[in-house]
């Protein structure tokens, strides 16, 4: 497998769920990021992850928890999410945080009923 | 603060037909600028990209200068195909870890 991979790919969650979403390159690169795409809004980026360590977060609601336990895999934590949660999220990685070229995943569609 | 803007869309065109996607920039430091584009159902891919003042990106027949002097990076291409249609994002990465997109412009080519 090349790239990066998201999965699921589609999720449906009630308010009241806990479901995670799960991000994995096989580039080699050493940081990873979230991205929040909603209709008709410019690309939020929601964190930043440069070797594991989180470098970057941008004033997101506590009930989105990312976690990073390797190079390689990203994971965002969803609990007591709200309507407007709904959006494509969007994972990313770089060779190194802030820099040059982002390689993105084909999104995690998620609705929040 | 940093910000980028590009011209509203849908943008529907005919096949073979030029396309220009207007970008504009504001920028403290000096950044590279990208294009983006995301095809149905899936996440964004690069198109381009340039580092630096007066570079020209390009790839698949698209083209964008880096225009300091207008702040802009518009995109180019003089004969577009069905394949082409998608949204595609302006941005832009300026110092630590920012990188900034555009609100997208979705492009439609008909046959």
């Amino acid at each position: 497998e090349t790239g990066v991979t998201q999965t699921p790919r589609h999720l449906v969650m009630g308010m009241t769920n806990k479901k995670s979403l799960k991000c994995e390159q096989h580039l080699g690169h050493n940081a990873m990021y979230w991205y929040k795409q909603s209709a008709k809004k410019p690309l939020e980026l929601m964190f930043v992850y440069s070797l594991e360590e989180r470098v970057e977060n941008n004033s997101v609601p506590s009930r989105f928890s990312p976690e990073c336990p390797n190079s390689s895999h990203l994971f965002l934590h969803l609990h007591t999410l709200q309507p407007e949660d709904s959006a494509l999220y969007l994972c990313a990685s770089s060779q190194d945080a802030g820099e040059g070229t982002q390689y993105f995943g084909p999104g995690t569609r998620l609705l929040v009923l | 603060g940093d910000s980028v803007t590009q011209m509203e869309g849908p943008v529907t065109l005919s096949e073979e037909a030029c396309l220009t996607i207007n970008c504009t920039y504001t920028a403290t430091g000096y950044p590279s600028l990208f294009w983006y584009v995301q095809y149905p159902g899936e996440g964004l891919q690069l198109l381009l990209k340039a580092t630096k003042a007066d570079d020209k990106g390009s790839n698949k027949g698209f083209e964008a200068t880096y225009r300091k002097e207008t702040t802009s990076f518009h995109l180019e291409k003089g004969s577009v195909q069905v394949s082409d249609s998608a949204v595609y994002f302006c941005a832009l990465s300026d110092l630590g870890y920012k990188y900034i997109f555009g609100t997208g412009t979705r492009l439609k080519v008909l046959a």
